[in-house]
């Protein structure tokens, strides 16, 4: 079964310093991957996808994640937190061919003026 | 934004009663999706539909049934309500279902069943 792994529930970071989220994924194949974001009383926001393309993806408000299928992580970065980064983070894995999304538990960002 | 429409978006209800739950779409999109939203569990599927009358069960849908009648109508029904279903309810689409699609969501539902 695909399991996601998001390490830290809270990160808290001061505004301009790098953000760094964690995701790994347990899959013998590699899945497709996402990072979504979700705003207070909102749904879920796409940030960005893996879909066995280029390993280094880029997302909306200045957000990247690398594909690294060694270390099984799908970690999102930012190299400037802005205050209106605040929300909470999900990862999500697809198995390939499967159209169902499994979640980590999330990851909420808080930052420091 | 995706146009999905969930209605109520809160609702307190009382245990043993029914409850349903809409997700509305204007996309067209084949697949739908409903999801459960519960602190340190991220977001669990419940059910999904493939088509108009054709749903699949997810991990969580012990309590639940869906129904869809209608592309754009995705409904959820709680047959006698529990305090363990008291979640944030989403609705989520996605055109084809392949899973290099990403779903797109709804605002939310936040039921209370006391």
């Amino acid at each position: 079964a695909q399991s996601v792994t998001q390490l830290g529930s809270h990160v808290s970071v001061s505004e301009g310093a790098l953000v760094l989220l964690r995701c790994n994924y347990s899959s013998s194949v590699p899945p497709y991957l996402f990072w979504y974001v979700q705003y207070p009383n909102q749904g879920l926001q796409l940030l960005l996808k893996y879909t066995s393309a280029a390993t280094l993806v880029k997302g909306i408000n200045g957000f990247e994640a690398e594909f690294k299928k060694s270390e099984t992580s799908f970690h999102l970065t930012k190299p400037s937190a802005h205050m209106s980064d605040a929300a909470e983070y999900f990862c999500a894995v697809s198995p390939t061919g499967a159209n169902n999304l499994f979640f980590g538990t999330g990851t909420r960002l808080t930052v420091i003026p | 934004d995706a146009g999905i429409t969930q209605s109520p978006r809160h609702k307190v209800t009382e245990t043993g009663t029914p409850v349903t739950l809409r997700c509305h779409q204007t996309e067209n999109h084949r697949y739908m999706y409903w999801y459960r939203q519960d602190p340190g569990h991220g977001l669990r599927l419940i059910h999904y539909s493939y088509g108009v009358k054709d749903t699949d069960k997810g991990e969580v849908s012990d309590g639940y049934s869906v129904s869809r009648s209608k592309t754009e109508d995705f409904l959820l029904t709680l047959e006698s309500a529990t305090s363990s279903q008291t979640s944030v309810y989403f609705c989520a689409i996605s055109d084809t279902g392949q899973g290099n699609q990403p779903q797109h969501f709804g605002d939310g539902t936040r039921l209370s069943i006391l």
